[in-house]
């Protein structure tokens, strides 16, 4: 079945580092790739997403890009802020379905 | 516009009871969603409903749990006889239509005691 592999975490950066998580993906056909974010206390919100091979997904700093050669969809963002601490989740979803198919989640803990 | 609400929070059980947890989608979502979390496991689709109706229960366990969505009122996730393999993090989303993006809830974190 479709699985979500994402690196173990927690992660620990100073701010204004350099951010990436990865993502890989097994899946059939061409799914939709989503980061959810979920800050302390909160349910998960959706941080950016990309529907097809080669699309850039990107919102408050963060981008994606859709790679389907490699089957990864890694979260990078140029300079870390402490407010961008939480956990991170990487997910996927077929086309004709609803299920969200997640990622263990990686935690990310940015220091001033 | 009030985000997705789920309650309670925290429930605790003894092995045995009954759980129900609630979920209120947001104003004008008729789809609802129910994950579930285990320890140190990403989140599990569980099932899929619109109101009065189930449409995916394909990640339901097939004893002790279900779920409905009626005309009025919240959504329930029903566990009957927990144990404390149950012990997990139960989040709950909702959609104005099929398709669309999923808003979450904060989740309610059962524990079995």
């Amino acid at each position: 079945g479709d699985s979500v592999t994402q690196m173990e975490g927690p992660v620990t950066l100073s701010e204004e580092a350099f951010l990436t998580i990865n993502c890989t993906y097994t899946a059939t056909g061409y799914p939709s790739l989503f980061w959810y974010v979920q800050y302390p206390g909160e349910g998960l919100q959706l941080l950016l997403k990309a529907t097809k091979a080669d699309d850039k997904g990107s919102n408050k700093g963060f981008e994606a890009t859709y790679r389907k050669e490699t089957t990864s969809f890694h979260l990078e963002k140029g300079s870390v802020q402490v407010s961008d601490s939480a956990v991170y989740f990487c997910a996927l979803q077929q086309g004709g379905s609803e299920k969200l198919v997640f990622g263990k989640g990686t935690k990310l803990t940015v220091n001033p | 516009n009030a985000g997705v609400m789920q309650n309670p929070r925290h429930l605790v059980r003894r092995r045995g009871q009954e759980a129900r947890l609630r979920c209120s989608p947001m104003k004008g979502h008729s789809h609802v969603y129910w994950y579930r979390q285990l320890p140190e496991e990403g989140l599990k689709f569980m099932v899929y409903l619109q109101k009065e109706n189930i449409i995916d229960e394909s990640g339901m366990p097939k004893e002790r749990f279900s779920a409905e969505f009626p005309k009025e009122g919240p959504s329930i996730l029903r566990i009957q006889q927990v144990v404390r393999g149950d012990s997990a993090a139960y989040f709950c989303a909702s959609s104005p239509i099929q398709g669309y993006e999923q808003y979450f809830g904060p989740g309610t974190r059962l524990t079995v005691t």
